[in-house]
């Protein structure tokens, strides 16, 4: 179908709220990506699912970092007790599979205040 | 440490030059590289993926190469218009990296009309 997509486009929050971030993949993709982009870098390694388990979950920064894919498309990255420093764009990506092109959706950027 | 670096940092040409932008990376032992192209604000574009057994990819202007010995790819633009102008990122997949992708920070071009 359409490409990756993302919601929400933008989300501001308070220092210690508790965030979602949600990501479509391209239809039958069954690797998501999630990656995190700060301002002048390039985008930094998540987490990768191969189906529904998460196959890699070796780049997320800490416990309050969390995400699933229950049924092996949508996937949902959530965030506890925000930090300014989680400020970023989060992207997400599909591929058909491991080690093909990833396609990247449009990204969240998450502001902490 | 796995790691790939991009230089230059920025470039700035004349419309219609020819132009070569750089990656290195520090292992040799790779699936795959690509390059992808992001606009100010936007998510990231897949311009080319080259595998690992291949030498070289072309899409209309842009030849991209790879030789993983020396761990080095370069993405060639041609005849390069204003349109070009953005930042142009190489990502690599390495073999033990459980398919995440490992980035440079990206050369930003500008081409001056």
């Amino acid at each position: 179908g359409a490409g990756v997509s993302q919601t929400p486009s933008n989300k501001v929050t308070e220092k210690g709220k508790y965030v979602e971030l949600r990501c479509d993949p391209i239809s039958g993709h069954t690797a998501l990506y999630w990656y995190r982009q700060s301002l002048g870098q390039g985008p930094e390694f998540l987490i990768y699912f191969q189906g529904t388990g998460a196959a890699d979950d070796s780049g997320l920064p800490n416990d309050r970092f969390f995400a699933v894919r229950p049924e092996g498309s949508v996937s949902t990255l959530k965030i506890q007790r925000t930090e300014r420093g989680d400020s970023a764009v989060y992207l997400c990506a599909s591929s058909l599979t491991p080690a093909e092109t990833q396609y990247f959706g449009p990204g969240t950027r998450l502001l902490v205040l | 440490k796995q790691e790939v670096t991009q230089i230059p940092a920025a470039l700035s040409v004349p419309e219609g030059e020819n132009l070569v932008l750089n990656c290195s990376f520090t292992d040799s032992a790779i699936y795959n590289l690509q390059w992808f192209r992001q606009d100010p604000g936007k998510g990231l574009t897949s311009l080319l993926l080259i595998q690992s057994s291949q030498r070289e990819q072309t899409s209309g202007r842009l030849n991209a190469s790879l030789d993983k010995s020396s761990g080095r790819s370069t993405l060639y633009i041609a005849a390069s218009q204003p349109g070009d102008s953005a930042t142009y990122l190489c990502a690599v997949g390495f073999m033990d990296s459980n398919y995440q992708l490992i980035w440079g920070a990206g050369t930003k071009l500008i081409i001056k009309p």
